[in-house]
């Protein structure tokens, strides 16, 4: 079936614009993740929906960073007035549930900021 | 201190080589452990998760020493295709849902 899948692909934005990623989980998977992974990094928790509940905001590094997830579905993590250090890959992850799940994650997003 | 920490490596091997990886976590009471590989510029993928009993599928062993609180990854009989990042993760004990990543060792499997 299908997987996880996320647009665009790659993204160049000059700094001070505002940037939109889109990720559309597996079908019937509740819980979505957001993550941030810069070179030669870990994964850097961001974000985490959970059905209906309120998500999980605390790994969001400032509030120019907001996400939502409308319908249980599809998500969009929105960027704005964006940084150089913003400069990542974002990478969305669903799983059926939570914790001790397998997450499948999408390609990601290459953000570059000039 | 970070929460999961790993060696970057690279470790480099020949084909048919064993390697053994270690990833140390800090918090005690952490309950779930896996590894995942990611290949250069694609995204993580689960390996295999890690029980306490310790687990194996095909070449790859993986074992938890809570005591030490450590986990391994042991690769038998490398392959050229086996050349990937491995990530630690750990679900911690302060959340249901979060998953906590290494920064990953890198394996170089040479001909």
């Amino acid at each position: 079936g299908a997987g996880v899948s996320q647009s665009p692909s790659n993204k160049v934005t000059e700094k001070g614009k505002d940037v939109e990623l889109r990720c559309d989980p597996i079908s019937g998977h509740t819980a979505l993740y957001w993550y941030r992974q810069s070179l030669g990094q870990g994964l850097e928790f961001l974000i985490y929906f959970q059905g209906n509940s309120a998500p999980d905001k605390s790994g969001l590094p400032s509030d120019r960073f907001s996400a939502e997830r409308t319908g249980g579905s599809v998500s969009t993590l929105t960027i704005q007035r964006t940084q150089q250090e913003d400069s990542a890959v974002y990478l969305c992850a669903s799983s059926l549930g939570s914790g001790s799940y397998e997450q499948y994650f999408g390609p990601g997003t290459r953000l570059t900021v000039t | 201190r970070k929460e999961v920490e790993q060696d970057p490596g690279p470790f480099n091997v020949p084909e048919g080589a064993t390697v053994a990886f270690n990833c140390t976590y800090s918090n005690s009471a952490s309950q779930s452990f896996f590894w995942y590989r990611q290949d250069c510029r694609k995204e993580p993928k689960l390996l295999m998760s890690v029980y306490s009993s310790g687990n194996e599928d095909g070449r790859f062993t993986a074992q938890l020493n809570r005591a030490s609180q450590y986990i391994s990854l042991l690769i038998r009989d490398s392959k050229l295709s086996d050349s990937a990042t491995y990530l630690c993760v750990v679900n911690p004990a302060y959340s249901s849902y979060k998953l906590i990543f290494g920064s990953g060792t890198r394996l170089l499997v040479r001909p």
